[in-house]
């Protein structure tokens, strides 16, 4: 079963743009991840945040969370042609780093 | 970081024969590695949670018997997908967390094609 549901499901922006990806949860979280898979490739990384923190950046990426809303969001600043990919955001309900994933949203970025 | 592998990247297998897909942690030792499906164009689906020593637990609607999980020491578990057909043509892919972080690393996934 699917613990998060993201939106949008599908985003075209220009090279360039800025691009927001919103993941929505269910029940409540030790962690959130968020992953990049290019088309038909393995899950790269992208951040880590703790139920107890509320932003993180790395690079040109930042993540927020609000528990209260059981929301985050992704957002990739100045985005590039390579930054085309599907990203999912994945939960940890029970601290047994079992990560459940959202739905996903596949980014397009237009050169 | 750590590196996670799984053997092999593509397999090819007649309906009703068994195929057997290993992931492996190569610089870290795992307790525990978890296995996934995905279908094209859609998310990952939880399997199972493979144990290092003891059972694999299955998620609702995971025929254990099918997919069958060995965990046979701390850097290697296998899924094998016994009697195979096509509709368990999928990409198949495991993780695994380093012990003491909150991390999951991905292997680069098993392309399982049924014909």
């Amino acid at each position: 079963s699917q613990q998060g549901e993201e939106d949008p499901q599908a985003l075209s922006i220009q090279e360039g743009e800025n691009a927001t990806m919103n993941c929505s949860y269910k029940t409540s979280i030790n962690n959130l991840q968020w992953y990049r898979q290019n088309s038909g490739r393995g899950l790269v990384h992208l951040i880590l945040i703790r139920s107890n923190e509320r932003e993180k950046h790395s690079g040109r990426l930042r993540v927020t969370l609000d528990t209260s809303k059981k929301s985050s969001s992704l957002l990739i600043t100045a985005s590039r042609a390579a930054d085309t990919a599907s990203y999912f955001c994945a939960t940890d309900t029970s601290g047994t780093y079992k990560y459940i994933f959202g739905t996903g949203t596949r980014l397009k970025v237009l050169a | 970081g750590a590196v996670v592998s799984q053997h092999p990247s593509r397999v090819i297998c007649k309906s009703g024969t068994s195929v057997k897909i290993e992931c492996r942690s190569l610089d870290f030792q795992a307790t525990t590695m978890f296995w996934y499906r995905q279908f094209p164009k859609q998310s990952l689906m939880l399997m199972a949670t493979s144990n290092e020593g003891s059972k694999a637990t299955y998620e609702q609607g995971v025929e254990k018997d099918k997919f069958l999980i060995n965990h046979a020491s701390l850097t290697l578990s296998t899924l094998t997908v016994t009697s195979a057909h096509p509709e368990d043509s999928s990409f198949y892919i495991c993780s695994a967390p380093p012990r003491g972080t909150s991390e999951q690393y991905f292997g680069p996934g098993t392309r399982l094609t049924v014909t």
